[in-house]
């Protein structure tokens, strides 16, 4: 079955160090989404891609970055982290074309950066 | 741009009884509005979805949701609450192009025994 992963599951970082969250997919999507959860605010949209070398900012861009190689893969980056990036980090991808399709989640990463 | 409003942060309701979770949506053109689910340490998982057409959308779970356009709601049910319901809920809405989602601050269930 096409599924949606994501590793770690949980992370402890310190304040200043780079890290990176993966993403992977296996039903060949274009689309593809970060967000980060935390209480108060829902799921905020922190940059998505619609196909290969395609990236784009979403709603809290600041500090993360993303790249796209291939189709399987969209990497979330924290160039420098901060507490304030504490979070729970959801990726997801849709099918793309006309019209608007369903997004799958992947089950989460638990940032903490202490 | 658009935004949606869950007005209750959390709601209790006994095994059985009927459940009714609020959802406002503010968008300028024709909504695609979703509802999700997240169980605790979870993903969210889609309920179910309005793009067009009837307006009483039916999903899994037994859960069903209505449209009005006149009141710029999307309001999910559920006629008999199984104490499996409890989770958070998710309203969404997604842009005409893209697919992108603008989510609300969701909705957490208990759900008493």
């Amino acid at each position: 079955d096409a599924e949606i992963t994501q590793s770690p599951r949980h992370k402890i970082t310190e304040t200043g160090r780079q890290v990176t969250l993966a993403c992977h997919q296996t039903w060949n999507h274009n689309n593809m989404f970060w967000y980060r959860q935390d209480l108060g605010h829902g799921l905020r949209l922190i940059h998505y891609s619609y196909g290969v070398q395609d990236t784009n900012k979403g709603e809290v861009s600041d500090g993360y970055s993303v790249s796209r190689s291939n189709t399987e893969d969209l990497p979330l980056t924290l160039e420098s982290a901060a507490s304030s990036q504490t979070s729970v980090y959801f990726c997801a991808s849709s099918e793309s074309g006309l019209g608007v399709f369903e997004q799958y989640f992947g089950p989460g990463t638990r940032l903490t950066v202490t | 741009a658009q935004s949606v409003t869950q007005p209750d942060i959390h709601i209790t309701v006994s095994e059985g009884a009927s459940l009714e979770l609020r959802c406002n949506y503010s968008y300028g053109a024709t909504p695609y509005l979703f509802w999700y689910v997240q169980s605790p340490g979870q993903g969210l998982q889609l309920l179910l979805k309005y793009f067009s057409g009837d307006t009483l959308v039916q999903g899994i779970k037994g859960f069903e949701a209505e449209f009005k356009r006149s009141q710029s709601s999307f309001n999910l049910r559920k006629p008999s609450v199984h104490w499996s319901d409890a989770a958070e809920y998710f309203c969404a809405v997604a842009t005409g192009g893209g697919n992108k989602l603008t989510f609300g601050t969701g909705t957490q269930l208990k759900v008493e025994l």
